[in-house]
């Protein structure tokens, strides 16, 4: 199957400091791709949709000033958590469709953030 | 109402028995169903993708029902190595999203 790979894996970061994570399709291009946030026990809650060359488009709830997303390329989409929080400590995973419509999503390995 | 809905279990089961999942969505014109499987801690994994004609992969195999919007996914001779989270998804294309249910826990037990 496709492959996408997140950086980092984890991440320890101070409140108040900004902490980027990478999502790149390694074999593909990837027009869209997703952004998802994961608590303990809970399941992946998508926080917002990555579109190459333009805006994301974000789900009810997520503020985009503080994830700020960037899909500069075909296969490179960046989300920055910026002036991290301890309660923004989460799994973050990215995922890219590699068709059409139809075809399964790909994720990355994820990004577990710990905000001290 | 959320937009995918799963039993999140957990489900306790021996070797050898057979597991049943089940998973309902909420939009109508929702077009792509998969069934994902999620390991503590990692990323999850495509298990299948759900046809309308319903699909079966060795021992597993997934069914949908348009008409009551539900998808279902069943295990057949569980093994210790099925033990993991299994997330329903649907995906909405006039939005192109995926969303996800809460996920059902599975443990197989020796």
């Amino acid at each position: 199957g496709a492959v996408v790979s997140q950086h980092p894996s984890w991440v320890i970061c101070k409140s108040g400091t900004s902490v980027k994570i990478e999502c790149r399709s390694l074999d593909f291009q990837a027009t869209t791709m997703f952004w998802y946030r994961q608590f303990p026990k809970q399941s992946l809650m998508l926080m917002a949709t990555s579109n190459e060359g333009s805006k994301a488009t974000y789900e009810q709830g997520v503020e985009k000033d503080k994830f700020l997303i960037n899909h500069a390329s075909l296969t490179l989409s960046t989300l920055t958590v910026t002036s991290a929080h301890p309660e923004d400590s989460s799994f973050y995973i990215c995922s890219a469709r590699a068709g059409e419509m139809n075809t399964e999503a790909f994720f990355g390995q994820g990004t577990r953030l710990t905000v001290v | 109402r959320k937009e995918v809905e799963q039993d999140p279990g957990p489900f306790n089961v021996p070797e050898g028995a057979t597991v049943a999942f089940n998973c309902t969505y909420s939009n109508s014109a929702s077009q792509s169903f998969f069934w994902y499987r999620q390991d503590c801690r990692k990323e999850p994994k495509l298990l299948m993708s759900v046809y309308s004609s319903g699909n079966e992969d060795g021992r597993f195999t997934a069914q949908l029902n348009r008409a009551s919007q539900y998808i279902s996914l069943l295990i057949r001779d569980s093994k210790l190595s099925d033990s993991a989270t299994y997330l329903c998804v649907v995906n909405e294309h006039s939005g192109n999203q995926f969303y996800f249910g809460t996920g059902t826990s599975l443990t197989v037990i020796p």
